[in-house]
């Protein structure tokens, strides 16, 4: 199906871990985003990119690493996980279209839970 | 104080009513709305997407923007049970930026 797919759904894992959230979009999108999802704070901006190869630095980008090689990947990284990165993640993206960005589609998100 | 201020309720209607869903924001430049649903576990489902002042309609579903005022509406006709979600206002320039989100619940 066309769309935008998050995996894993949910992760346990513990502090200092590596982990990786894998973002997988069918549109040929050209932006694609991360987002953290918290109480009190809403939908945080972590990393964006404009096409493949192409990254930059959202609001709360420390702890985090992004890559995207194809235009249809844009995995998440935390390198060395801590508590305080306990949060539903988001992946989105959105066309461009006459110079300006079209509205973002989400997937359904991936529950982390850092212990 | 914040970019896009909303009420997160929560909200509790009966079956029926008409809602009201508010946003208020800082920043003039935005110049594009949107509003979006978002159900328990699920990601946000854009609703409305909105460039100008005035409203725009979509089913039971009105979007309104004063941009002298810096404030959005997303009004509900006839409000049903399955439009119990958090509802999330959006604005844009360059980024998008969201609001913390309205849950409503639509009582049968």
């Amino acid at each position: 199906d066309a769309g935008i797919t998050q995996s894993p759904r949910y992760k346990i894992t513990e502090t200092g871990r590596q982990v990786t959230l894998m973002c997988h979009q069918t549109w040929s999108h050209s932006y694609m985003f991360w987002y953290r999802q918290d109480l009190g704070h809403g939908l945080r901006l972590i990393y964006y990119s404009a096409a493949a190869d192409i990254t930059d630095k959202g609001e709360v980008p420390d702890g985090y690493v992004v890559s995207r090689s194809k235009t249809e990947n844009f995995p998440l990284t935390l390198e060395s996980a801590t508590r305080s990165q306990t949060s539903v993640y988001f992946c989105a993206s959105s066309a461009r279209t006459a110079g300006s960005n079209q509205p973002q589609h989400f997937g359904d998100g991936t529950r982390l839970s850092i212990l | 104080q914040k970019e896009v201020e909303q009420d997160p309720g929560p909200l509790s209607v009966p079956e029926g009513a008409i809602v009201s869903l508010n946003c208020t924001y800082s920043n003039s430049a935005f110049q594009y709305f949107m509003w979006y649903r978002q159900y328990s576990r699920k990601g946000p489902e854009l609703l409305m997407y909105t460039y100008s002042s005035g409203n725009k309609e979509d089913g039971r579903f009105t979007a309104q923007v004063d941009k002298s005022s810096k404030y959005i509406s997303l009004f509900i006709r006839d409000s049903q049970p399955s439009d119990s979600a958090t509802y999330l206002c959006a604005m844009k320039t360059q980024n998008f930026v969201f609001g913390p989100g309205t849950r409503l619940s639509v009582l049968p």
